[in-house]
């Protein structure tokens, strides 16, 4: 069953936290992207990754970091710089970049 | 900075009815994407129309492209209680250094009366 998946689907954070957001997909994928929606909002990138061992920074990359060391896992950290990190966060990848996204079911951050 | 805005922010229709929605753009594309998304989901890409088409069907979806006034539209005909949803623009654009990335719009909720 191919596919993309996230998780968990809802996660809280303690002030100070770091937490780290996994995104799997098994559709032999190169493009990989982190995305934020907040609500009633579109979607803002944070970061995405063309391929191992790279990535790029999107629209709102400060207080997140990534790694891309497998072609399958991007996993997504919040660190504690940042300052309002409740959204819901969506992994998406795809075979061209930029086209055809394919999305996971998103993880609900929250902040206790 | 917002590249696509939807229009309108939310629509409310009767089932059998065709609903239209669209997406204004502020600079040039290379492609322009609607997604679907259900309450609390991800998003399920739609359909795709490259800058230098005008038109695309799948299904019961409609997409045109007018460049020239940096518009999109998306029809959906005889919809159903099923297509009750937001539904995203997105659109790439050239963003610097020789890259390029997909923005997406603030969408447009639909919702189908049964």
């Amino acid at each position: 069953d191919g596919g993309i998946t996230q998780s968990p689907k809802y996660l809280f954070r303690k002030e100070g936290q770091n937490v780290t957001l996994s995104c799997e997909q098994n559709l032999n994928h190169d493009a990989m992207y982190w995305y934020r929606q907040d609500p009633g909002q579109g979607l803002r990138l944070i970061y995405y990754s063309q391929i191992v061992n790279d990535f790029q920074k999107g629209d709102i990359a400060e207080g997140y970091s990534v790694s891309r060391e497998k072609k399958e896992s991007f996993p997504l950290t919040v660190t504690s710089a940042q300052k309002n990190p409740t959204a819901f966060y969506l992994c998406a990848s795809s075979i061209r970049e930029n086209e055809k996204l394919f999305f996971g079911s998103g993880t609900q951050l929250s902040v206790l | 900075s917002q590249q696509g805005e939807e229009d309108p922010q939310a629509l409310s229709i009767q089932e059998g009815e065709n609903a239209t929605m669209n997406c204004s753009y502020k600079t040039s594309i290379n492609n322009l994407q609607w997604y679907r998304q259900n309450s609390g989901r991800g998003l399920v890409h739609l359909i795709l129309i490259r800058s230098n088409e005008r038109e695309k069907h799948s299904g019961r979806l409609r997409v045109t492209l007018d460049t020239s006034k940096k518009s999109s539209s998306l029809l959906i005909t005889a919809s159903r209680a099923a297509d009750t949803a937001s539904y995203f623009c997105a659109t790439e654009t050239y963003s610097g250094a020789g890259s390029y990335q997909l923005t997406f719009g603030k969408g447009t909720k639909l919702s189908v009366i049964p």
